[in-house]
């Protein structure tokens, strides 16, 4: 089955802070994506990567930026953090075969509170 | 951009009953239609999908797509309090590689 870990599984930052997540697949996965979970939100996507060193923007990626060194690493970084990005954060990733592309496996997530 | 909703937001069903959850679209063009199940402080975990209109069956769970009414449904038959849990649908259009998830609908099942 797919294995998909984040680190840190908490955090608490400080409003103005760097905060940087991170996330690691160890299913050969090309696709990989950051989403955030809201109550009453569902998962929003921030930012995903088709392929290693590259990304590209999701439905709400004002205040993010992420980096994809390599195939099984992917980064989501807050430059400046902001009470308002305090949130649950999923990364996924998927599989680049017919039919596989769109189901996601998620990671465990990351428990971001920003003071 | 692709709307997703879903209803109701949140359902309670005793031990036994059969469930209904919906959830609506609004991209025509949309090929891939999914149930997520996240039980509490977990992550979201892919439960089943379909790619055409019709009725899929697996075990106790049965999704139901109608493009034309930009619908569809999941069915749970026998519903246990394991199933409690929040129910996320997710949309793909066939022009793009994301995937829109709607806001979610937190089933209790009691026993």
């Amino acid at each position: 089955e797919a294995a998909v870990t984040q680190s840190p599984r908490s955090k608490v930052a400080v409003t103005g802070g760097k905060v940087t997540l991170s996330c690691h697949q160890t299913n050969n996965h090309d696709y990989m994506y950051w989403y955030r979970q809201d109550t009453g939100h569902g998962l929003r996507l921030i930012h995903y990567s088709y392929v290693a060193d590259s990304t590209e923007k999701g439905d709400i990626p004002d205040g993010y930026k992420a980096s994809r060194p390599s195939q099984e690493n992917f980064s989501l970084i807050l430059e400046l953090a902001s009470l308002s990005q305090t949130a649950v954060y999923f990364c996924a990733s998927s599989d680049a075969g017919a039919g596989q592309i769109y189901e996601q496996y998620f990671g465990p997530g990351t428990r971001l509170t920003v003071l | 951009q692709q709307k997703v909703q879903q209803s109701p937001e949140s359902l309670i069903v005793p031990e036994g009953a059969m469930t209904s959850l919906n959830c609506t679209f609004s991209d025509s063009a949309s090929q891939y239609f999914a149930w997520y199940r996240q039980h509490s402080g977990k992550a979201p975990k892919a439960l089943m999908s379909i790619f055409s209109n019709g009725e899929k069956e697996e075990g106790r769970f049965t999704i139901h797509l109608n493009k034309a009414s930009l619908h569809f449904s999941l069915h749970i038959r026998d519903s246990q309090p394991s199933d409690s849990a929040l129910y996320l649908c997710a949309v793909a259009a066939s022009n793009t590689n994301k995937v829109v998830f709607g806001t979610g609908t937190r089933l209790q099942v009691l026993p």
